[in-house]
């Protein structure tokens, strides 16, 4: 069975600085992982999705890389802002005929950029 | 607005009521995904349709849960005798690479 853990659990840091978010996965047979935002009381909005044959992903101030082999993920965001605040989940998709065709989640990286 | 759509945003109901929820997702997409988020978790994945079809269901997805979509466009999730277990925000979402995502509909079964 597919475990996707984050590490950290919650995160605050002043505004301005570069941060990381850290995601494994037990299970390497993998189709694609992707970053998700979800501010409080709200649906998930999908930042990045890197497929399993690609390395990394950037969007704007976002940058994802994957290491499938390994089984690990980081969210890179740089000059944060305290719009960046927000709940950061990472999910996979297992590859097909490998398991469930839904997304597999983490519980998420807290984070809060102070003004 | 193009998005994914659920109603109701809100549930309050007493425990044993029958509660429905709607997704309606986004309408070139025939995939449709259901998933449930407790306090301090990730979403869990319930079930999923390709067009009207059911081909998935997790075991959360106990028989006191049913989902339909008929004709292969809005979804509905029931849940029959609600229980306080089952309080949670229920999300659907359109598609899944990437995964479009409704607001939810938070359920408070008290």
């Amino acid at each position: 069975k597919q475990e996707v853990t984050q590490i950290p659990a919650a995160l605050s840091v002043p505004e301005g600085e570069n941060l990381v978010l850290n995601c494994s996965f037990t299970d390497s047979a993998i189709y694609n992982l992707q970053w998700f935002r979800q501010d409080p009381g709200k649906g998930l909005t999908s930042l990045l999705l890197i497929q399993s044959s690609q390395r990394e992903q950037t969007s704007g101030r976002l940058n994802a890389s994957l290491d499938k082999s390994s089984g690990r993920s980081t969210l890179y965001i740089a000059a944060s802002q305290p719009g960046d605040s927000a709940t950061y989940l990472c999910a996979v998709k297992a590859d097909s005929g490998g398991g469930a065709d839904g997304l597999t989640f983490g519980k998420g990286t807290h984070l809060i950029i102070q003004p | 607005d193009t998005g994914v759509s659920q109603d109701p945003r809100h549930k309050i109901t007493k425990r044993g009521q029958n509660v429905t929820f709607r997704c309606d997702p986004i309408s070139e997409h025939n995939r449709l995904y259901w998933y449930r988020q407790t306090l301090g978790q990730g979403p869990e994945f319930l079930t999923y349709f390709q067009n009207e079809a059911q081909l998935e269901k997790s075991r959360l997805l106990s028989d006191r849960f049913s989902a339909e979509r008929p004709k292969g466009s809005f979804s509905t999730l029931e849940i029959q005798r609600t229980e306080q277990g089952d309080s949670a925000m229920y999300l659907c979402a359109s598609s899944i690479s990437p995964a479009f995502f409704g607001q939810g509909t938070r359920l408070t079964v008290v």
